[in-house]
């Protein structure tokens, strides 16, 4: 099946500091990505719907410039915090969407997560 | 985007079969019903995915009856390592338009 890859895979960053997160689709060309955030004993939350090529789709409540994302390629996704906070630590994960195959079957493929901590 | 409701906890021992529901009351004419598997610290996988009647892989069953209004994933024989929480989604497959929502979660703990 489809591979999608995140790295790192867990970061421990400075409260005020950025960090970034790699989202790829190592064996297929993904039009759409999209981000998560779960918290412990929580369901996945989607954050936004990232686009190549255009500006990323943010869910209602998600700070758009706290969370910087970039889809510069079919192949990459990425997703910026920025100003991290301690409560901005949480587990988050992105998915990869086909571009191709048959429009009846839609597979999202997801990455294996980002355990974020700031201190 | 139609919303779902799962049972919270679900236990069981090896060896038998477990199903969970998933109640899916608005699901569009268009939707697809979907189901993941996440372990902890992972990123959710697919099991199974189905429209109507029931859909059988290697690894699950997918029963959906006519109304489409809930659907019911079958575990086999389960095991200690299907220990798990299973989300059920229902979404419509508009070539990449769509968002996946998810709910609760259903949380499976297997026992010896």
């Amino acid at each position: 099946g489809a591979v999608v890859s995140q790295h790192p895979s867990w970061v421990i960053c400075k409260s005020g500091t950025s960090v970034k997160i790699e989202c790829r689709s190592l064996d297929f060309q993904a039009t759409t990505m999209f981000w998560y955030r779960q918290f412990p004993k929580q369901s996945l939350m989607l954050m936004a719907t990232s686009n190549e090529g255009s500006k990323a789709t943010y869910e209602q409540g998600v700070e758009k410039d706290k969370f910087l994302i970039n889809h510069a390629s079919l192949t990459l996704s990425t997703l910026t915090v920025t100003s991290a906070h301690p409560e901005d630590s949480s587990f988050y994960i992105c998915s990869a969407q086909t571009s191709g195959g048959p429009p009846s079957y839609n597979e999202q493929f997801f990455g294996p997560g980002t355990r974020l901590t700031v201190l | 985007l139609a919303k779902t409701t799962q049972p919270i906890s679900m236990d069981s021992y090896e060896g038998q079969e477990v199903n969970i529901t998933c109640s899916h009351n608005n699901i569009a004419t268009n939707d697809y019903i979907t189901w993941y598997q996440q372990f902890p610290s992972q990123g959710p996988r697919f099991i199974i995915q189905g429209y109507k009647t029931k859909v059988t892989n290697e690894v699950a069953s997918l029963f959906i009856p006519a109304d489409r209004k809930s659907s019911t994933l079958s575990l086999p024989r389960v095991s200690l390592s299907d220990t798990a929480v299973y989300y059920c989604l229902v979404g419509g497959v508009t070539y990449n338009t769509d968002k996946l929502i998810f709910g609760t979660g259903t949380r499976l703990q297997v026992f010896p």
